[in-house]
């Protein structure tokens, strides 16, 4: 199984700042990743697939790079409605497609 | 615009067998496409996937829960389900259905999820 993995667990932001979460697979994924937002009580929300292509609909101060193992979400100017859990999933290989453990933004 | 609603028992003693249904609309599970999806998670924990149904009724199971997975759909109610066996507390968590990209692997469409808790 590949597995992820995210850093940082959590980071503190003040609202405007620019955020960058990274995420790593235990092997090559090529361009298949996806970041996802988690609100409590919430479903996952799709941000961004194939790495870099962004969902229909989502604010363009989301952006996703990378290729191979390393893999970077950006938010380029934090919103109050942007504090919430960031998951990556590995969409490679299948069964099974693995999620990262989490990264939570919240308020400084 | 594509919707999928989870139901089920909320509560299920251990050793029984956990059962969901998802209802899809505005979409069809027969669509050649995409997957249908179980993903879960546990209270405090991160997301884990559970499998998929392919429109033709292949499945796709997480390994570590394959023994006690089965995921079915019924095409003329356009729905599709999980069966986990065997609970055990450890299977408490917020259960979701989701659609997935056939050729990306990713989930674009989650119901609101449904928390079901395993305890006698």
């Amino acid at each position: 199984d590949i597995q992820m993995t995210q850093s940082p667990s959590s980071v503190s932001a003040f609202v405007g700042d620019r955020v960058t979460i990274t995420c790593r697979a235990s092997q090559g994924i090529g361009s298949w990743l996806a970041w996802y937002q988690k609100k409590p009580g919430k479903a996952p929300k799709l941000l961004i697939y194939a790495a870099s292509s962004l969902q229909s609909g989502v604010p363009s101060r989301f952006s996703g790079s990378g290729s191979g193992t390393d893999f970077t979400l950006t938010i380029s100017s934090l919103q109050p409605e942007d504090f919430a859990t960031y998951y990556c999933q590995q969409a490679n290989s299948f069964p099974p497609l693995t999620f990262g453990p989490g990264t939570k933004v919240d308020i400084k | 615009q594509l919707q999928l609603q989870e139901s089920g028992p909320g509560l299920v003693k251990p050793s029984e067998t956990l059962s969901l249904t998802c209802t899809v609309s505005g979409g069809s599970v027969s669509s050649d496409s995409f997957y249908w999806g179980w993903i879960r998670q546990p209270p405090g924990k991160g997301l884990e996937w559970i499998g998929s149904i392919y429109f033709s009724g292949s499945t796709y199971y997480n390994p570590s829960l394959e023994s006690r997975v089965t995921i079915s759909r019924d095409t003329s109610k356009n729905q599709f389900s999980l069966n986990l066996s065997s609970v055990t507390a450890t299977d408490t968590a917020v259960y979701y259905c989701a659609r997935q990209w056939m050729t990306a692997n990713h989930f674009d469409f989650w119901g609101q999820g449904t928390l079901v808790t395993v305890s006698s």
